[in-house]
């Protein structure tokens, strides 16, 4: 199985909103509500942001936001800050017990 | 609080098995509503998931790994391991582990899913 697909870049200004997408088929992403996203900072582990497609763990801010439609997947981060900047990676359930990643995203704030 | 390390050799050589152990702190691993799984990432590049398992010693592996892994479980030392046999240098990467999640679907099926907690990684060189 592929990974899925994720642009290998994104940029936004302060306080403006990005949407980073991520997709896959209806075999793995599209089948299932198991989405999850991850934000990586450079020399650090991943940290969940999103699951189950759109719920945010405790202490994640609310301007992560998870959505999905058919085979696509997107984490919407609004009011973006500095800190923001870093990979973003997303997972899903694949069917047959297995995950797949994306390729990940690396997001700048201008 | 729940922590994750892993340890291990950094250095293996080609055609070697790569060996290394998570250590679970703070936290049962025998805890019924987690697996614990194995994921690395080579330079500059994505995820990629290797593998989990249960505390009661269920697998599962990635299709294009499963030939060269195996994952054990060790709950009286509250840790478990990684082998990847026949290494090569495309095995050079930063292994993780984790814990990961598992739902059960509207007929009842365990679907495992997403990693909340994660070690902070080790990376691995395969080299002579």
């Amino acid at each position: 199985q592929s990974a899925l697909t994720q642009p290998p870049s994104a940029s936004g200004s302060p306080g403006q909103s990005v949407t980073i997408s991520c997709s896959g088929t209806s075999g793995d992403l599209g089948g299932y509500n198991y989405v999850s996203w991850y934000q990586q900072h450079p020399g650090k582990a991943p940290k969940l942001m999103i699951y189950e497609v759109i719920k945010r763990p405790s202490g994640v801010p609310d301007r992560f936001s998870g959505s999905k439609s058919g085979n696509t997947a997107s984490l919407t981060v609004s009011g973006l800050q500095a800190e923001d900047e870093a990979d973003y990676y997303c997972s899903s359930y694949a069917g047959s017990n297995n995950v797949l990643f994306g390729g990940g995203t690396k997001l700048t704030v201008l | 609080q729940l922590q994750l390390q892993e340890s291990g050799p950094r250095l293996v050589k080609p055609s070697e098995t790569l060996s290394l152990t998570c250590t679970v702190s703070g936290g049962s691993i025998s805890n019924s509503g987690y697996y614990w799984a194995w994921i690395r990432q080579p330079p500059g590049k994505g995820l990629e998931w290797i593998g989990n398992i249960y505390y009661s010693g269920t697998t599962y592996y990635n299709p294009s790994l499963k030939s060269r892994v195996t994952i054990s479980v060790d709950t009286s030392k509250n840790q478990f391991s990684l082998k990847l046999t026949s290494v090569t240098a495309a095995d050079t990467a930063v292994y993780y582990c984790a814990r990961q999640r598992f739902y059960y679907d509207s007929s009842g099926m365990r679907k495992i899913g997403d990693f909340d907690l994660w070690g902070q990684g080790t990376m691995v060189t395969v080299s002579s």
